[in-house]
């Protein structure tokens, strides 16, 4: 099956660690974005990614990190200088940027204490 | 210039009834506005999509309705089941660029039996 997986589900850290969060998909996807969701927001774009090694930043950067080596995985670490790190963390890719459907994974939350 | 403003922020509607869920957006540039439905603890998934050369599009029970002169969109649920219990976010993007979709702050629809 084809699709975007996302690990772990839920995730816990320390305040002061980094933490990589995972996004593969198999879908032979370009372009691949990561999205931060608060309760009662909508999503937030952090960093986005339209071609293999090359990647730019959302609405959201701070804080964040990203790197796109394969096409297939588009990981993010969620660094200490992020302030309110506590999140639903969404990864989604679409066939090529700006065109046709944004598939999203199954998320991950991560809480920081 | 970039905000899509959706309204209401939750809904309770009797099975059976029409849910109708409004969003605006401000850029004139944007021409994909797709509607994602989502379940708790799970990622969007598009329910239907509308591009401005059309006023409605409908797909089973799900319409959008377009005002491209008011910049205005709407998802309309008819004959809403309890199944359709979930969050609703619209958003909006400009085609063929980075792809990045501009969601609403997403509205609670849920549908008593």
């Amino acid at each position: 099956d084809g699709g975007i997986t996302q690990s772990p589900k839920y995730l816990f850290r320390k305040e002061g660690q980094n933490v990589t969060l995972s996004c593969e998909q198999n879908l032979n996807h370009d372009a691949m974005y990561w999205y931060r969701q608060d309760p009662g927001q909508g999503l937030r774009l952090i960093y986005y990614s339209q071609i293999v090694n090359d990647f730019q930043k959302g609405d959201i950067a701070e804080g964040y990190s990203v790197s796109r080596e394969k096409k297939e995985s588009f990981p993010l670490t969620v660094t200490s200088a992020q302030k309110n790190p506590t999140a639903f963390y969404l990864c989604a890719s679409t066939k090529r940027a700006g065109v046709g459907e944004q598939y999203f994974g199954p998320g991950t939350r991560l809480t920081v204490t | 210039q970039q905000q899509v403003k959706q309204s209401p922020q939750s809904l309770i509607v009797q099975k059976g009834g029409i849910s109708i869920i409004n969003c605006a957006y401000e850029n004139t540039a944007f021409d994909y506005f797709p509607w994602y439905q989502q379940f708790p603890g799970k990622g969007p998934a598009l329910l239907i999509a509308i591009r401005p050369d059309v006023s409605e599009k409908k797909e089973g029970r799900f319409t959008i309705s377009f005002n491209k002169s008011a910049k205005q969109f709407s998802l309309h649920i008819m004959d809403s089941q309890p199944g359709d219990s979930a969050t609703y976010f619209c958003a909006a993007s400009k085609e063929g660029n980075t792809g990045k979709l501009i969601f609403g702050q997403g509205t609670t629809l849920q549908v008593k039996p």
